[in-house]
Parts: C-alpha cells; sequence; structure tokens
C-alpha cells in the first residue's frame, strides 16, 4: 500500500479565518512533506520532517505553520493567508529523508485552497 | 543550484510512441523520477532510475539516461487518451546531507485518438 491521503479535498476560506490542512499515511514512512503547487507549475517544497523533527523551512512565511504529532501524520496550519496563497496543496511521504539510497517520495492526490 | 528543463508540450496519436525528455544540471543526482500528474490530482510515481544505469524499463515505459550529457527520457509505447496528463521529471540531487526533489516545469502530454 503507497497511500498517502489528504483531508479535506477542498478548502475555501477568507484571509482572516484560522484552518487546518491534514495528511496521513500508514506505509511506516519517517520523513514527511509539504509542496505547494500554482496551476501550470511544479510542486514547490515547503516543508519537511525526518523522525517528526522540522529538517528543511523553505523560507515559508509565518502564515503557514507545519506541525507533526507522530510519524503517521503531518498538519499544516493556516492562518492569515492572502489571496495568492490560493494553490494545490500536496503531501508526500518518504522512507527517511536522510539515508543513502532511494528514497521514493509518494503523493497525496493534494488539497485544493481557495482563500478569498 | 540545480535546474531540471523539460519541454512544455508533446501531442501524439493514439497508437503511438511518446518520447518525454528532461535535461538536469545536478551532475551530482543519485536518483531521477518520472511522476504523473492528471488534471486536479496529485503526482503518481511512474518509474525512477539509479544514476548508475543508462535504462530501465516496466511495461509500457522506458527510461533512458545519458549521465554524460545530463540528459534523461521517458518513452511510453502504445500510448492511450488514459496517458493524457502532465509528466514530471525529477532530481533527488547528492546522496548525502538536504535531499529534496527538484521537479521540471511539466510536459503536457496530449493524445489525439
Amino acid at each position: 500500500d503507497t497511500e498517502v491521503t489528504q483531508t479535506p479535498k477542498h478548502l475555501v476560506m477568507g484571509m482572516t479565518n484560522k484552518k487546518s490542512l491534514k495528511c496521513e499515511q500508514h506505509m511506516g514512512h519517517r520523513a514527511m512533506y509539504w509542496y505547494k503547487q500554482k496551476a501550470k507549475k511544479p510542486p514547490e517544497l515547503m516543508f519537511v520532517y525526518s523522525y517528526e523533527k522540522l529538517s528543511i523551512n523553505e523560507s515559508v512565511p509565518s502564515r503557514f505553520s507545519p506541525e507533526c504529532p507522530n510519524s503517521s501524520l503531518l498538519n499544516l496550519h493556516l492562518h492569515a493567508l492572502q489571496p495568492e496563497d490560493s494553490a494545490l496543496y500536496l503531501c508526500a511521504s518518504s522512507q527517511d529523508g536522510r539515508a543513502r539510497g532511494t528514497d521514493t517520495q509518494y503523493f497525496g492526490p493534494g488539497t485544493r485552497l481557495t482563500v478569498l | 543550484g540545480e535546474d531540471v528543463e523539460q519541454s512544455l508540450f508533446l501531442s501524439v496519436r493514439e497508437g503511438d510512441s511518446s518520447v518525454i525528455n528532461c535535461t538536469y544540471t545536478d551532475s551530482s543526482s543519485t536518483y531521477l523520477y518520472w511522476y504523473k500528474q492528471e488534471p486536479g490530482a496529485g503526482l503518481q510515481l511512474l518509474t525512477y532510475i539509479f544514476s548508475n544505469m543508462d535504462m530501465k524499463q516496466d511495461q509500457r515505459l522506458t527510461v533512458l539516461l545519458n549521465k554524460k550529457d545530463k540528459h534523461l527520457s521517458l518513452r511510453i509505447a502504445d500510448t492511450q487518451t488514459g496517458d493524457s496528463a502532465i509528466y514530471f521529471c525529477a532530481d533527488l540531487g547528492r546522496d548525502t546531507g538536504r535531499r529534496a526533489l527538484t521537479f521540471g516545469s511539466g510536459t503536457r502530454l496530449q493524445v489525439q485518438p
């Protein structure tokens, strides 16, 4: 099973709202990722957690706050977003994130976020 | 930093072969991946190749890697309308330290019946 699940599938929020995106995997992977994808563009890395610790933050604005409660779950807390933050948010997981060898990332279906 | 480039669009007829090309700049690349993305969906892993290989075949998919020229291609045999999607190549980069995927811009494959 190589499934990564994400909820919700769609989210519409105002600029003053607080919301959270959720991601879950049961493959025993120890690395989890958040990507942002704008229309007709490739995914852009936002955050990487490895063994439940934040290992990469790609200078993402503080209105995006990641959380990794355990090795199977990854959240992205959203607060005071801007309309330009509207995008598809993709979660991925991989076996390790640090070890040598292939570390294939498996992606979830994404959450389509619209900020009004 | 690393850079990965792809042509933006490819149109083929159903039943023909499709070849999607990708070039990368990172000479320390270890693994290179191909992902497929259908409209409104996430990325589906198709295949990957280790940098010391020059070819990998998986059913209708053939990956060719020319490490000297830093050129990667994905050939889809007997292309079907269900293959219409955006295809991304991605480079994992070096084997230690920061390991993050660098994606190409994506190639939109259109399959005409």
